[in-house]
């Protein structure tokens, strides 16, 4: 079993409409993080929580919000989704005690809000 | 914040040697040297990351600038597997800097 999954893996929806992507991981980390992808920009960092208490904004997490509900879980919501956050999402966890801990990525959700 | 530059793309024959050059004049002491890649359709995976020393795993080598402004991540034997995009980041202590450029389009050519 993949130890980073993501539901759903494609989603398509319109646009004011809420949405939640969801990642789960089994690694047993503390840290997570969701990134956003768009075509020859690389990933950017949405927002990342350390612990179940602790949640921090990242790069570009206007329009978005999250939830950590447990260790292994961490959500992300559009409250109200618009056509430009039309991209790839990637949850992503590490230990994060060092710089040398490795990030582990889940498969991606494909979100397109018409 | 440190950045880091890479070429848009490069290619490689299969079976031969690719260095995959990246740039990071800006590197402060505490920011280690991570790569990262993305083959299509799946999130990116690790590959090796450095300090100062040049590092080897099963998948790579890295190769650091005496200076730490530059790095080369060097694939010994290109196969058409390896054809991804490639990241170099560098990170601190905890990630909540680490800014993911648009890496270099790796192609193998078989």
């Amino acid at each position: 079993d993949a130890d980073v999954t993501q539901t759903p893996r494609n989603r398509i929806t319109k646009t004011g409409k809420r949405i939640m992507l969801e990642c789960s991981q089994t690694k047993g980390h503390d840290r997570m993080y969701w990134y956003r992808q768009d075509p020859g920009l690389g990933l950017r960092l949405i927002y990342y929580s350390f612990d179940v208490k602790d949640i921090n904004k990242g790069e570009i997490s206007d329009g978005y919000s999250v939830s950590r509900q447990a260790q292994a879980k961490f959500s992300l919501s559009l409250e109200s989704a618009i056509p430009n956050q039309t991209a790839l999402y990637f949850c992503a966890t590490t230990r994060g005690t060092t710089h040398t801990d490795t990030q582990y990525f889940g498969p991606g959700t494909r979100l397109t809000v018409l | 914040d440190a950045k880091t530059t890479q070429p848009n793309s490069m290619e490689s024959n299969e079976e031969e040697p690719v260095h995959l050059p990246c740039n990071h004049s800006t590197i402060s002491g505490t920011d280690y040297i991570h790569w990262y890649r993305q083959l299509p359709s799946q999130g990116p995976e690790y590959v090796i990351h450095g300090l100062t020393s040049n590092v080897n795993n099963r998948m790579a080598s890295l190769a650091i600038a005496e200076d730490r402004k530059s790095s080369t991540l060097i694939l010994h034997r290109a196969t058409l597997r390896d054809a991804a995009v490639y990241y170099c980041i560098l990170v601190k202590t905890s990630y909540d800097k680490v800014i993911f450029g648009p890496g270099t389009s790796l192609s193998v050519i078989p």
